[in-house]
């Protein structure tokens, strides 16, 4: 049993690329979830997912989008990087209200 | 979306003291608060998660109150090791299952 695993671990991007980042979970949790943490802000919401094939935006969606095509993925894209979304990303499932966290994917924009 | 508020930013105790801090929220539209530890290099690894007024979780030495009426929830650590260096995360969920994480709390125990 994995729990939740992101791909990439790390990745460096130049201004303008585009890249999509993988989460998976063999928990069968019907919540998925993305992340950002920044330093001194904590995690913010960039877009969640109920169930396979729905998606919502969260705190902070603007520049990302995302498609949760299996119930076990959920993925998170940038079409057009810019260096506002060098960050480390975590993305999580949960079953009822506790959410299980992935180790995470250091993103950084040049 | 919550305004979640914890203090304070850092801490630093002896190995042996007995610490806590704080986590504040709005006290309407509540459903749940969940506190996580998270060290460096690592994923955020859920310690309690509670949704009654007055609720008290415990895991070693490790405890958390919950006071859904006025909007707080304190962390208490007894006895604080070298190993519990880290930053403590707490989070209020709505009704929607969406956290709004705090800053989190940096915890260091000098041995």
């Amino acid at each position: 049993n994995a729990g939740v695993t992101q791909t990439p671990k790390f990745r460096v991007l130049k201004t303008g690329q585009s890249m999509t980042l993988l989460c998976a979970q063999d928990m069968n949790h019907e919540y998925m979830y993305w992340y950002r943490q920044d330093p001194g802000m904590g995690l913010r919401l960039i877009h969640y997912s109920v169930g396979e094939g729905t998606t919502a935006k969260g705190e902070v969606p603007d520049g990302y989008n995302v498609s949760r095509l299996k119930k076990q993925n959920f993925l998170l894209g940038l079409e057009s990087a810019a260096p506002s979304q060098t960050s480390v990303y975590f993305c999580a499932s949960s079953v009822g209200h506790e959410q299980y966290f992935g180790p995470g994917t250091r993103l950084t924009v040049t | 979306i919550l305004n979640v508020e914890q203090s304070p930013q850092s801490l630093h105790v002896q190995e042996g003291d007995s610490t806590n801090f704080t986590c504040s929220f709005p006290s309407s539209n509540f459903y749940a608060l969940h506190w996580y530890r998270w060290e460096t290099a690592k994923s955020p690894e859920a310690l309690f998660v509670m949704t009654l007024n007055g609720d008290e979780k415990k895991k070693g030495r490790i405890s958390a109150t919950l006071n859904t009426k006025e909007g707080y929830s304190y962390l208490y650590i007894k006895g604080s090791q070298p190993e519990d260096s880290a930053t403590y995360l707490c989070a209020a969920s709505g009704s929607a299952r969406q956290l709004t994480f705090g800053s989190g709390t940096q915890l260091t125990v000098l041995p």
